[in-house]
């Protein structure tokens, strides 16, 4: 596709539930982040994958999240056992390399009731 | 670590007029800034960006931003809006050290440009 692709784009949650959220990234980009974006914030780094490696993890907030890139394109955000502050917009994007212009997907809107 | 601060979390503005988007940072270590945009239910777009060089950084969209060190802030300024500036302007550091686009954000401007 022509740019970052997510989905959902909405996902509302029981407490308690998982939910996987999903990256398509811009074919080809080596970089994949993910950030938090809760209502009234800027966004907030959660993760970073170069290809398949995930190098940086220190923004989970919990062991409740996961992400992974297993064939180094598509991603998956898990959060497990969701909970009322997880509800916020998950933004993933993507870039060429780690310092080249970086491309952000719509982002997943999940609504935790 | 590194900090974003943006002053204003709203700016109504008429169409025309100069608007002015406050952004500083806090930081230990040397930074790259950035300024993004996000159009309502569109992703975040890169607007501009200082990595080094001249201090005054421009878009091709008539904004312009510029880096001041010793106050570390990067304000971003257009001297004429339109209504399609009607957005969120988020403002953002990078530590040059680490990989580029680990990004700390500000929480954002929103800007509302009136007729």
């Amino acid at each position: 596709g022509a740019g970052v692709s997510q989905s959902p784009r909405y996902k509302v949650a029981k407490r308690g539930q998982d939910v996987a959220l999903r990256c398509d990234p811009i074919s080809g980009h080596v970089s994949l982040f993910w950030y938090q974006q809760a209502l009234g914030q800027g966004p907030e780094f959660l993760t970073y994958f170069q290809n398949e490696a995930q190098l940086d993890k220190s923004g989970l907030p919990s062991d409740r999240f996961f992400a992974e890139r297993p064939e180094g394109s598509v991603s998956t955000l898990k959060i497990q056992r969701t909970q009322q502050e997880d509800s916020a917009v998950y933004l993933c994007a993507s870039s060429l390399g780690t310092s080249e212009k970086l491309f952000f997907g719509s982002g997943t809107q999940l609504s935790v009731l | 670590a590194q900090s974003v601060t943006q002053l204003d979390s709203q700016v109504p503005v008429f169409e025309e007029a100069p608007v002015e988007l406050r952004c500083n940072y806090s930081s230990s270590v040397s930074v790259y800034l950035f300024w993004y945009v996000q159009y309502p239910n569109q992703g975040l777009q890169l607007l501009l960006k200082y990595l080094s060089g001249s201090t005054l950084v421009e878009s091709i969209n008539g904004f312009e931003a510029e880096f001041n060190k010793s106050q570390t802030s990067f304000h971003l300024r257009k001297p004429s809006v339109h209504i399609s500036d009607t957005a969120e302007y988020f403002c953002a550091v990078s530590d040059k050290r680490a990989a580029g686009n680990k990004l700390t954000f500000g929480g954002g401007t929103r800007v509302l440009v009136k007729p």
